[in-house]
């Protein structure tokens, strides 16, 4: 089934260690995002990528890293966690024609 | 900067009734619209969009919405709200450019009473 894969589900973390978050979509969609969801705040977008080989930030990228090698991956690291991390995170991809996203099932982290 | 207010964090209807979620953006080109349903633990899912064609848009599980540029709404629209529709409502509006990057609202919570 195509779509967008995310790994782990949830994880619980301790504060300090570094962490990366999978994400793999089989569309061959250009662009792929990362937003974090938090109660109250809607959807944020941390990091995207418009094609392989190329990432921007979006409004919240303090603290997230990402890499775009190829076009079905796109990892978010996390260097060092803080609580104020702990929150649902999305991956999301787009063929960039005005279609809208596909999102993946999303992973929640929680920092301690 | 492209901006998106939903009006009302949480809605609540009888089932049976008229569904109506608010949403106004701002925006300084002609928008992408967006409106995308999430399920408890799921990710978020296109009910509908609009791309510049016909302003009433028809989407998944019975929704639409039209786009009002006058007032720069959006509004979502059930006619008879099911008890399945009872879920986290999120409008999206693309951002200006070529980036295909969308700016999301805050979200309306749906709660379908019997």
């Amino acid at each position: 089934i195509a779509g967008i894969t995310q790994a782990p589900t949830s994880q619980i973390l301790a504060a300090g260690r570094r962490m990366t978050l999978r994400c793999t979509q089989d569309m061959r969609h250009n662009a792929m995002y990362w937003y974090r969801q938090d109660l109250g705040l809607g959807l944020r977008l941390i990091h995207y990528s418009n094609t392989a080989g190329t990432t921007g930030k979006g409004e919240v990228p303090d603290g997230y890293s990402v890499s775009r090698a190829n076009t079905d991956d796109f990892p978010l690291t996390l260097a060092s966690a803080v609580p104020s991390q702990t929150s649902v995170y999305f991956c999301a991809s787009s063929d960039r024609s005005g279609g809208g996203y596909t999102f993946g099932s999303g992973t929640r982290l929680t920092v301690v | 900067a492209q901006s998106v207010t939903q009006l009302g964090s949480h809605v609540s209807v009888s089932e049976g009734a008229l569904v109506l979620l608010r949403c106004n953006y701002s925006s300084s080109v002609p928008p992408y619209l967006f409106w995308y349903v999430q399920y408890p633990n799921q990710g978020l899912q296109l009910l509908l969009k609009y791309t510049s064609a016909a302003t009433l848009v028809k989407g998944i599980n019975g929704f639409e919405a039209e786009f009002k540029k006058s007032e720069t709404s959006f509004h979502l629209t059930k006619p008879s709200a099911h008890m399945s529709d009872a879920a986290e409502y999120f409008c999206a509006v693309s951002d200006t450019g070529n980036t295909g990057k969308l700016i999301f609202g805050q979200g309306t919570t749906l709660q379908v009473k019997p």
